[in-house]
């Protein structure tokens, strides 16, 4: 099992531009959560999806943030325009879903953004 | 509202010592509670859950928690630390919309230093 990928592993930006991050989830999951990180705020929840659905998205900051999940292997976190304040390790983790194994998730090596 | 802490930004203890990370919750209901690992620039990694049943749960690497309900703790213990334990422990609830859920709030985590 390869485990949660994110892409870019790295990524230094200037304000204003577009950032892209992407994951893709392991294979039979369910349910794919995007969490921010920062010293100053810790681990934060951006959107949680169950079934390709965005089902809380009440963690995104503002209308800037957009996240996606065109299929059960893909997804998307866009910020537009980034601003030096995003700067931070964005997580990406899937889960099996509800039942036995419910709240236990997987997390990928992190995207650490840095914006200029 | 579900919520967690962790009274201890750092925690020290020498090898070989036993050692114990603290957490006190917040819930509604039932708890479901975890305790999850991050090592230096890595994702976090699942080590152990309550969900009910035995209040003495075992983990990965040799670490269990302890449920306590009348003080609503969820300490995390190891009887002998290793220096490899050194990392940021953070403890987490399973947010209870009323139905099945997978959300995770963490808390802002415990610095373990194992000194050889």
């Amino acid at each position: 099992d390869a485990g949660v990928i994110q892409s870019p592993r790295h990524e230094v930006t200037e304000m204003g531009q577009e950032v892209t991050l992407r994951c893709k989830p392991i294979s039979g999951h369910n349910s794919l959560f995007w969490y921010r990180q920062t010293m100053m705020r810790g681990l934060e929840l951006l959107i949680y999806f169950n079934n390709n659905v965005p089902i809380d998205d009440s963690g995104m900051p503002e209308d800037r943030f957009s996240a996606k999940m065109p299929n059960a292997s893909f997804s998307t976190l866009k910020i537009q325009p980034s601003e030096p304040r995003d700067s931070a390790v964005y997580f990406c983790a899937s889960s099996p879903g509800t039942g036995g194994r419910a709240g236990e998730l997987f997390f990928g090596e992190g995207s650490r953004l840095t914006v200029l | 509202a579900q919520s967690v802490a962790q009274p201890e930004d750092q925690v020290n203890v020498a090898e070989g010592n036993p050692l114990t990370v603290k957490c006190t919750y917040s819930v509604s209901g039932n708890p479901y509670l975890f305790w999850y690992v991050q090592y230096p620039n890595r994702g976090l990694q699942f080590l152990l859950k309550y969900i009910t049943g035995d209040n003495l749960v075992k983990g990965s690497y040799g670490f269990e928690a302890e449920f306590n309900k009348s003080q609503t703790s969820f300490h995390l213990k190891k009887p002998s630390a290793l220096v490899s334990d050194s990392a940021l422990y953070f403890c987490a609830v399973r947010v209870d919309y009323g139905g099945a859920t997978n959300k995770l709030i963490f808390g802002t985590g415990t610095l373990l230093a194992v000194q050889p």
